[in-house]
């Protein structure tokens, strides 16, 4: 069985500070890794993603996570935040080749403070 | 291209009622899976479907739920006799080849 822990379920930071958004996952096989983001009323958006490969992975606005297989983890972590930034942001674990269903965590609320 | 689309958006049903919730897949996608979100919680897993196959229903509660991807249209969640428990946000999304999933919009069910 695998597992998603965001540890924070909610973080606020003011508008252009950085922020990390913390991921871990437990899991006895390998893994494929996902961030998604959730605004108000909304579906969920891919923000990005882990397949293989380099452990760096970035989003066109700004995003990026690393995926560190010795530390169980997946950090996302932005340098400097916009209001806009405001919102729900899962991460999600799936395995077995990466067809099934995906394990989610409980979810971070992202409060971009003026 | 378009993306998933869900219909309807908003679902009121009595209790005992029942509820169908569609989910018209991306263009080229075969895969589908649905969740559902209950409030302050994440999203849970519920069934994974190709074409006319369930390949996992391991998330879908034993009773009432049910799940189809017929070879023409498109996916229904069917939950009969609805409780008010069932209240939540449904959302499906699809692959292409499994990995990466797309989501729709959900749909929002609330039973009275």
């Amino acid at each position: 069985a695998q597992s998603v822990t965001q540890l924070d379920s909610q973080v606020p930071v003011f508008e252009e500070a950085p922020v990390e958004l913390r991921c871990n996952y437990s899991s006895s096989v390998s893994v494929y890794l996902f961030w998604y983001v959730q605004y108000p009323n909304q579906g969920l958006q891919l923000l990005l993603k882990y397949l293989s490969g380099s452990t760096l992975v970035e989003s066109i606005n700004g995003f990026e996570a690393e995926f560190n297989k010795s530390q169980t983890s997946f950090h996302l972590r932005k340098p400097s935040v916009h209001i806009s930034d405001t919102a729900e942001y899962f991460c999600a674990v799936s395995s077995g080749g990466g067809a099934d269903g995906l394990t989610f965590g409980k979810g971070t609320h992202l409060i971009i403070q003026p | 291209n378009a993306g998933v689309m869900q219909n309807p958006r908003h679902l009121v049903r009595r209790r005992g009622q029942e509820a169908r919730l569609r989910c018209s897949p991306m263009k080229g996608h075969s895969h589908v899976y649905w969740y559902r979100q209950l409030p302050e919680e994440g999203l849970k897993f519920m069934v994974y479907l190709q074409k006319e196959n369930i390949i996992d229903e391991s998330g879908m509660p034993k009773e009432r739920f049910s799940a189809e991807f017929p070879k023409e249209g498109p996916s229904i969640l069917r939950i009969q006799q609805v409780v008010r428990g069932d209240s939540a946000a449904y959302f499906c999304a699809s692959s292409p080849r499994g990995h990466e999933q797309y989501f729709g919009p959900g749909t929002r069910l609330t039973v009275t």
